[in-house]
Formats: structure tokens, sequence, C-alpha cells
């Protein structure tokens, strides 16, 4: 059983188009992150959510935790977006999901 | 301001060696844990350390052992490598458990041949 589901798992788009993943979970939490991994790379911290929404530059997280629900979108895209966002939710422990593989082309 | 640094980066063992994966964060954090990253699965938590002094069994704890050294510092240890042991490893730590941001390591990629 997956406590964490992203969808898409793979998602390829054009320089500028504006982009969504989605990440549903099953379990009682105290916060949700998404996660930024580039390929052989580290794990990168965007933001970590308990409700509402939150904006950084380009990106914008949004929860609802009524429906368990979230949503990372990238405005503008641009090809160093490319990596795997990861979504984690959790309180004493973290549940990971398996990761969206974002690719921008120029 | 380093924050988790992990060490080694990579590293190639054979089948039936041992060795530490060794994890430090300079932020003061009281937790800290251990995941494996395989393809497909996502991460997965081998042990944590909710506070210095204590450990606990994450979700695959089998053939690890771990040591919270002091506050900054928390070991993960393969005492006889198997091939099924071949994964991308990476410590994080949290102020406390509930609700803080969580800050990664830069992995260690682990081959057992």
């Amino acid at each position: 059983k997956n406590e964490v589901e992203q969808s898409p798992q793979n998602l390829t788009a054009q320089e500028g188009e504006f982009i969504t993943i989605n990440c549903s979970y099953s379990v009682g939490i105290s916060a949700l992150h998404w996660l930024q991994q580039h390929p052989g790379g580290g794990i990168v911290s965007l933001f970590m959510l308990s409700s509402g929404k939150k904006k950084h530059g380009r990106l914008i997280a949004t929860i609802n935790i009524q429906e368990k629900h979230s949503s990372l979108h990238i405005t503008a895209s641009h090809p160093r977006d490319s990596a795997v966002y990861i979504c984690a939710v959790g309180g004493n422990q973290f549940y990971f999901g398996t990761g969206t593989s974002l690719t921008v082309i120029p | 301001n380093a924050g988790v640094t992990q060490t080694p980066k990579f590293q190639v063992l054979k089948t039936g060696q041992s060795m530490t994966l060794q994890c430090a964060q300079d932020m003061n954090h009281n937790s800290m844990y251990w995941y494996r990253q395989d393809p497909g699965m996502g991460l997965r938590l081998i042990y944590y350390s909710a506070s210095e002094g204590t450990t606990d069994k994450g979700e695959v704890p089998n053939g690890y052992n771990v040591s919270r050294l002091n506050k900054r510092e928390f070991s993960l240890r393969l005492e006889s490598a198997a091939p099924s042991q071949t994964s991308v490893y990476f410590c994080a730590s949290t102020l406390t458990g509930r609700g803080t941001e969580a800050f990664f390591g830069q992995g260690t990629r682990l081959t057992v041949v």
C-alpha cells in the first residue's frame, strides 16, 4: 500500500509551459513537503506546507487538508526545472511518493 | 553553514564486506533519519533517531545498524553487505519530528557486487 500517490509519474513539457504535479495521501499528517532531486544529485526541500498555499519564485504549492491533496505548480517552466519532484508527508516519520520525473524541453 | 553532510558519496563493496556511512548536521537538529532510495519505490526509512541517545527501526531495518554518536552525528553500518543493499542512501535531519522542514544530505551511491 502506498500512503502517498503522485501523478503523473513522468512529464515532458515545452519551455514556458505551466506545469502541475499532484500528490494525494492517506495518512494523517502535520506537514507536507515538496522536494526536488536533480539527476545524480541530492534532495532539496522546496516547500513545507501544513495549510493553504506557498509561493517561491515560479513555484507554487497548495494543500487541501480535508481532501488530503496537494499540488505543485511551476509557472513559465525552464529546462533547469528538469528534475524529479517528490512529495513527502508525515509527522514523526515521513512517507514519500515515488516522484514525478519532469523534463522541460527548450 | 554546511547543513547535512554525508560521506562517502560513492562506494563499491564486495558481498560480505562491512562499511559505515557517516552523516553529520550542524543545525542543532534533534531528529535524524536514514533512507534508501530504489528505482520506482520512493525513499524508505531504514532507521531514525528522534533525539540524541535514541534510535528506532523504520520500514526496512534488516541488515543495518545505526549509532547516534552525539547530537550532530548519525551513522549507518552495514555489517555484511549484500547485493540487495545496492541503493542510494540519504541522511536527513529535522529540528523535531513533527511539522518541521527536513534537510537532506547529498546521498551515498552504494554498489554491492
